[in-house]
């Protein structure tokens, strides 16, 4: 079963703009993570944010996590071609000492030059 | 650094056949994981082991089992390959069970005619 649904499904933004995506999801959580997936290609870990945890730098990137909504946000800053690809996040739960995690769909984000 | 191994990259069978996927870490890493990915679906989870000597159930273990060999190699048989297993493979492997980030394999593109 889907934990994290992202949103938008797809975005399509010019190159040196900013791109935001959201994940909500339903059940308490170990952590949050996001990934990266370039086409034809496995995933990319980018940045794990613990349920103690509010933000969360990368370079160009920056997570937020709401626990009290359930959410959270990917935002890259400055945007270039090579961000085009798909991006999931994954919760790890916390209930039953089960730590899986968990995918969303993804968005799938285009940028143009 | 090689990471996440995984072979073949590409396979088809005819339903029934059997065949074995392939997977090996060289960050001597604990954990290990087999998702398969459909298209517009996020990752699910197959099978996993925490650590070697450990196997246990995903989310979608039916039609596979798996073998963690050492702590390197986890493989993932298909017993009686079905169309339904048409999917793409992925591998992967962290440092811990669930509180770590995963890294991933370039994952096997499987077809079941």
């Amino acid at each position: 079963s889907q934990q994290g649904e992202e949103d938008p499904q797809a975005l399509s933004i010019q190159e040196g703009e900013n791109a935001t995506m959201n994940c909500s999801y339903k059940t308490s959580i170990n952590n949050l993570q996001w990934y990266r997936q370039n086409s034809g290609r496995g995933l990319v870990h980018l940045i794990l944010i613990r349920s103690n945890e509010r933000e969360k730098h990368s370079g160009r990137l920056r997570v937020t996590l709401d626990t009290s909504k359930k959410s959270s946000s990917l935002l890259i800053t400055a945007s270039r071609a090579a961000d085009t690809a798909s991006y999931f996040c994954a919760t790890s739960n916390s209930g039953a000492g089960s730590y899986q995690l968990t995918f969303g769909k993804g968005t799938k984000l285009s940028v143009i030059p | 650094n090689a990471g996440v191994t995984q072979t073949p990259k590409f396979q088809v069978l005819k339903t029934g056949q059997s065949m074995t996927l392939q997977c090996a870490q060289d960050m001597n890493h604990n954990s290990m994981y087999w998702y398969r990915q459909d298209p517009g679906m996020g990752l699910r989870l197959i099978y996993y082991s925490a650590s070697e000597g450990t196997t246990d159930k995903g989310e979608v273990p039916n039609g596979y089992n798996v073998s963690r060999l050492n702590k390197r190699e986890f493989s993932l048989r298909l017993e009686s390959a079905a169309p339904s297993q048409t999917s793409v493979y992925f591998c992967a492997s962290s440092a811990d069970w669930g509180t770590q980030p995963q890294h991933f394999g370039d994952g096997t593109r499987l077809s079941i005619l």
